[in-house]
């Protein structure tokens, strides 16, 4: 069975960082996009970041360029969210996805991870 | 960037009702659409792929059509377990983008 389970999250100050990961199992990393999608308390889902399977192409909603950087580790099979100059509009729960395949939809998804960003 | 918006925002229905829900997209995205239903608390889990592709172990009173810019998800026979949140995502480019929401809820 596929399983996505996040880390990482928490509290952090305006300004700081945060990295996210997302530990995988069940089924051959390395051969399939993964993505992040977040959710701010009470609102509809965003979609963040992707990245391909060998890592070398990566994806970014316009809110979240420059300031966050998605990699992968395919020896660990391990997603990652680099996070940084948080902002409080960034407090949402982050779930990492996996995708059916190349240029197709998330098919599976991570319990989610809540971030927090407050002074 | 193509944005995605669904309509209503907020459905009431009873069980056994009918309901469609409709999402547009700013421009035409074929029919690389997905529905997902989400409940509180949890994360989404996907429904019909490919704008009407049921996807295994999904109710057949849940079904999908449409293309290029307008799609819609119909439910027949709603059941208690169906009143959740439903979210339409096209995945024709990047960035990826989802429609707003739609919470089905009983009347």
């Amino acid at each position: 069975d596929v399983q996505l389970l996040e880390s990482g999250g928490g509290l952090v100050q305006p300004g700081g960082s945060l990295r996210l990961s997302c530990a995988a199992s069940g089924f051959t990393f390395r051969n399939y996009v993964m993505s992040w999608v977040r959710q701010a308390p009470g609102k509809g889902l965003e979609w963040v970041s992707a990245v391909s399977g060998s890592g070398d192409q990566t994806y970014y909603a316009h809110s979240v360029k420059g300031r966050f950087t998605i990699s992968r580790d395919n020896s660990k099979n391990t997603l990652y969210l680099q996070m940084n100059s948080l902002r409080a509009e960034d407090t949402a729960v982050y779930y990492c996805a996996k995708d059916r395949g190349w240029n197709l939809f998330i098919d599976y998804w991570g319990q989610g991870n809540l971030v927090a960003v407050s002074s | 960037d193509i944005q995605m918006t669904q309509s209503p925002s907020t459905l009431s229905a009873s069980v056994g009702d009918r309901v469609t829900i409709t999402c547009r997209a700013s421009q035409s995205i074929r029919s690389w659409l997905a529905w997902y239903q989400q409940k509180p608390g949890k994360a989404p889990i996907i429904l019909i792929s490919e704008a009407s592709n049921l996807e295994s172990g999904v109710p057949s009173r849940f079904s999908g059509s449409g293309s290029g810019t307008e799609f819609t998800l119909t439910i027949t026979s709603l059941q208690p377990d169906d009143f959740a949140t439903y979210y339409c995502q096209q995945y024709d480019s990047y960035p990826r983008s989802f429609g707003q929401g739609t919470k089905l809820e009983i009347k």
